[in-house]
């Protein structure tokens, strides 16, 4: 069975640069979660997405984020233009719909902005 | 808003002792919370969900207990294993929608 899956990995990039993270769900759930976990402020919902339609994006930092979920196997964050204090681990979820189902994580992508 | 504190320090048992964790939280009850396990460089990984109206739930070597009153849950492993050496995580819905808040998680370090 495959999990969630992120790429890239790793993205090393200098800052003012566009950056985009990929997701692709596990087959058959049409919930989607982007989160950030940095140090300080731990795990931090960003956005999710509900049979691919955003329902709640409070999360989301500022204007330079936006995030998108074109079908039900793919969604993609991006960062336009990235700036140092972006630089985090930002893992992608999804579960089946209705309440208290677990989140399945994928590995996230560690990001740094230079 | 929902604000959650697990211990910020690390937790180091020795190896057949059993590890407890705590998550309190503050402002109203959650439907239900969720404990997480994460391993360095790894997603976290969903281990059990507990209901307002459940005292205890047990999947084997782990046990949550859920206490309204005291907003606090508390996370037992059972004849700890240095496998089960991770940060854990509780995570609080917010009222529907699948939204959780996490907390910041403690590590547990078990010793052979």
């Amino acid at each position: 069975d495959a999990g969630v899956i992120q790429s890239p990995r790793h993205e090393v990039t200098e800052m003012g640069q566009e950056v985009t993270l990929r997701c692709k769900p596990i087959s058959g759930h049409n919930s989607l979660f982007w989160y950030r976990q940095t140090m300080m402020r731990g795990l931090e919902l960003l956005i999710y997405f509900n049979n691919n339609v955003p329902i709640d994006d409070s999360g989301m930092p500022e204007d330079r984020f936006s995030a998108k979920m074109p079908n039900a196997s793919f969604s993609t964050l991006k960062i336009q233009p990235s700036e140092p204090r972006d630089s985090a681990v930002y893992f992608c979820a999804s579960s089946l719909s209705g309440e208290s189902q677990p989140q399945h994580f994928g590995d996230g992508t560690r990001l740094s902005i230079l | 808003s929902q604000k959650i504190e697990q211990n910020s320090e690390a937790l180091n048992i020795q190896e057949g002792k059993t590890a407890t964790l705590t998550c309190n939280y503050t402002n109203y009850s959650p439907a239900y919370l969720q404990w997480y396990r994460q391993d360095p460089g790894r997603g976290p990984v969903f281990l059990l969900l507990i209901r307002e109206n459940e005292k205890e739930k047990r999947k084997e070597r782990l046990k949550v207990t859920f206490d309204t009153t005291l907003k606090q849950s508390l996370f037992h492993i059972t004849a700890s294993q240095p496998a089960d050496s991770a940060t854990y995580l509780c995570a609080l819905d917010m009222g529907g929608f699948q939204k959780l808040v996490f907390g910041t998680g403690t590590r547990l370090l078990v010793s052979p």
